[in-house]
């Protein structure tokens, strides 16, 4: 079975700075995607970004950018210029490529970001 | 496209009391997945539909735990006999396309209080 690490329960940056957080994983698969989810107080998912794992070029989404080792089965996100928006609970999610498997999404504990002035 | 709609937004119950909950998914989407989420934990996936039909249910379902889809729309999952252990956060997320491209749109879940 997969599973997904985030050491990190809470991280704080300041508005305009730029924050990292961190997500490992574990798999014996070779192909998967990986994916980083926004929580806001709303509760509502929000998808940030998505890599698929036989792409060595890392995703970015504007602000938001993930550095992808597959070696170290490594997926962190950096979000540059944060917002006060960007405030939020941060999970990191992995999903097997096999065939049938649709979109059962294997989470981490999630990260919890302060944005502050 | 009006977001996938969850209801009810909060449930209070009795431990052994049977409760419903309700996902409308964006309209002609044709997939439809149910998630707990636990207090410090993150989402975990119970089940999901394609249209109507229901084509795997994770080792949580137990079996006081159904989920339907009628008619390929909107999916209700139903609790019986609640147990304080199943207090959590009840998330519904729908989509369309499939394989990588397939996203998910998340409501905003049903939290569920047992007493």
């Amino acid at each position: 079975a997969q599973t997904v690490t985030q050491s990190q329960p809470e991280m704080s940056v300041q508005e305009a700075e730029t924050v990292t957080l961190s997500c490992t994983y574990d798999t014996s698969e070779s192909d998967y995607y990986l994916f980083w989810y926004k929580q806001p107080p709303s509760r509502q998912m929000i998808l940030v970004i998505r890599q698929e794992a036989y792409k060595q070029q890392n995703a970015t989404e504007n602000r938001f950018s993930v550095n992808f080792q597959k070696a170290a089965k490594s997926f962190s996100l950096k979000i540059s210029d944060s917002q006060l928006g960007d405030a939020a609970m941060y999970f990191c999610a992995y999903r097997s490529e096999n065939t049938g498997t649709a979109s059962k999404l294997t989470f981490g504990t999630g990260t919890r970001l302060q944005v502050t002035l | 496209d009006t977001g996938v709609s969850q209801d009810p937004r909060h449930k209070i119950t009795k431990r052994g009391q049977n409760v419903t909950f309700r996902c409308d998914p964006i309209s002609e989407h044709n997939r439809l997945y149910w998630y707990r989420q636990t207090l410090g934990q993150g989402p975990e996936f119970l089940t999901y539909f394609q249209n109507e039909a229901q084509l795997e249910k994770s080792r949580l379902l137990s079996d006081r735990f159904s989920a339907e889809r009628p008619k390929g729309s909107f999916s209700t999952l139903e609790i019986q006999r609640t147990e304080q252990g199943d207090s959590a956060m009840y998330l519904c997320a729908s989509s369309h396309l499939l394989g990588f491209s397939e996203k998910l749109f998340f409501g905003s879940g049903t939290q569920l209080s047992v007493l």
